[in-house]
């Protein structure tokens, strides 16, 4: 079972550089999400969304877009990357909102992104 | 707003230790609580969960039991291994329109041998 797969697993940025990360999921999940990992501060949301047309912002959304054009895939763009974007990112999946009692989150293994 | 506090680490214990990780939250409603799990290299992944005080979740030898009185949800193992080395995040799922998971900052936990 292939899960949730991110890709790439490391990328290395300069400033201003563009870049996409990707996320696949086949387990027909409808709620996907993106974290961001860093020292201290635990994972915070970037931007989520509850089904394929539909995405809303999470607790740390600028300098990121999100769209959902498949149930799948939901890919993560840096338009222009900054230092500040430095991170390890995390895509998670699950059947519905995961706040509900009987919904973990998946995880993928994470891309592990620096800008230099 | 809604948080999750958890006591910092790293935490380092020799193999066959008694673990406690502590947690607390803060809330409106009544949340449900989860523990998740990463290993080196690897995304998160549930360890166990609790929806309602006074509920015992466990998995693995680890245990959690929601105290509402104290808004805590400690994890706990009799007897870790050296397997058990991980990073663990605490995390609280927001019920309503938001239903969004908030963790923690996570706790390094290192067993040695």
């Amino acid at each position: 079972n292939a899960g949730v797969t991110q890709t790439p697993k490391f990328q290395v940025l300069k400033t201003g550089q563009s870049m996409t990360l990707q996320c696949a999921q086949d387990m027909n999940h409808e709620y996907m999400s993106w974290y961001r990992q860093d020292p201290g501060m635990g994972l915070r949301l970037i931007h989520y969304s509850v089904g394929a047309g539909i995405t809303d912002q999470g607790e740390v959304p600028n300098g990121y877009n999100v769209s959902r054009s498949t149930t799948e895939d939901f890919p993560l763009r840096l338009l222009s990357a900054a230092p500040s974007q430095t991170s390890v990112y995390f895509c998670a999946s699950s059947y519905s909102r995961p706040g509900r009692s009987n919904q973990p989150q998946h995880f993928g293994d994470g891309t592990r992104l620096s800008i230099l | 707003g809604d948080s999750v506090t958890q006591m910092e680490g790293p935490v380092t214990l020799s193999e066959e230790a008694f673990l406690t990780i502590n947690c607390t939250y803060t809330a409106t409603g009544y949340p449900s609580l989860f523990w998740y799990v990463q290993y080196p290299g690897e995304g998160l992944q549930l360890l166990l969960k609790a929806t309602k005080a006074d509920d015992k979740g466990s998995n693995k030898g680890f245990e959690a039991t929601y105290r509402k009185e104290t808004t805590s949800f400690h994890l706990e193992k009799g007897s870790v291994q050296v397997s058990d080395s991980a990073v663990y995040f605490c995390a609280l799922g927001q019920g309503g329109a938001t239903n969004k998971l908030i963790f923690g900052t996570g706790t390094l936990l290192a067993v040695q041998p």
